[in-house]
């Protein structure tokens, strides 16, 4: 069974930052580009950022392009997102996802990041 | 970047109506096309993908079609599990977006 688990939201203060980690199980973890998609309370989904099965092609939506980073560790099974320059926009749960084809097939629980002071 | 929109932004219907949803790309995505189901507190859940490929395990009363720009969900005969709301994503380039969403609720 393919799962995916998200850690390591929390409350932060605007400028902080925040690591969230993803650990898969159920699949082969290198054969998949993974995906974060985030969701602001009460609105729809946003599309964040990917990595590909190396690592080595990864792609930011504009809002957060040079605050976050995306990477994997394929020895363990685990993506993060690295979150820097926090702002009260970047407010949401966050979730993780594993490509399919071309669509986001298996998600996570989601981890809820809040950015206030 | 690629704008999706969907249209309505919400309905009401009832069980055993047929709906359609439709969304629109503000370019050209090939086929590149898919509709995920979010209920309240859960995570999104794929329905169809590449336009009109019905995901594994999903009911037959949901299909897609279209092309191009236009595509459209349809659930033939709706039933109260699928009282949700429902976002297209095109998968064709970078940011991979989503639609606003259309809201399913109970007449």
């Amino acid at each position: 069974e393919v799962q995916l688990v998200e850690s390591g939201g929390g409350l932060v203060q605007p400028g902080g930052s925040l690591r969230l980690s993803c650990v898969a199980s159920g699949f082969t973890f290198s054969d998949y580009w993974m995906t974060w998609v985030r969701q602001a309370p009460g609105k729809g989904l946003e599309w964040v950022a990917n990595i590909n099965q190396d690592g080595s092609e990864k792609y930011y939506v504009d809002s957060v392009r040079g605050r976050f980073t995306i990477s994997r560790d394929n020895a363990k099974n685990s993506m993060n997102l690295q979150m820097n320059s926090l702002r009260a926009d970047d407010t949401a749960v966050y979730y993780c996802a594993r490509d399919g084809r071309r669509e986001l097939v298996y998600w996570g629980q989601g981890t809820l990041v809040t950015v206030s002071s | 970047d690629i704008h999706m929109t969907q249209s309505p932004s919400s309905l009401s219907a009832s069980v055993g109506d047929r709906v359609t949803i439709t969304c629109r790309a503000s370019q050209s995505i090939s086929n590149y096309l898919n509709w995920y189901q979010q209920k309240p507190g859960k995570a999104p859940k794929v329905l169809i993908y590449a336009i009109s490929s019905l995901q594994s395990g999903v009911p037959s009363r949901f299909s897609g079609s279209g092309s191009g720009t236009d595509f459209t969900l349809t659930i033939s005969s709706l039933q109260p599990e699928d009282f949700a709301t429902y976002y297209c994503q095109q998968s064709y380039s970078t940011p991979c977006t989503f639609g606003p969403g259309t809201k399913v609720d109970i007449k």
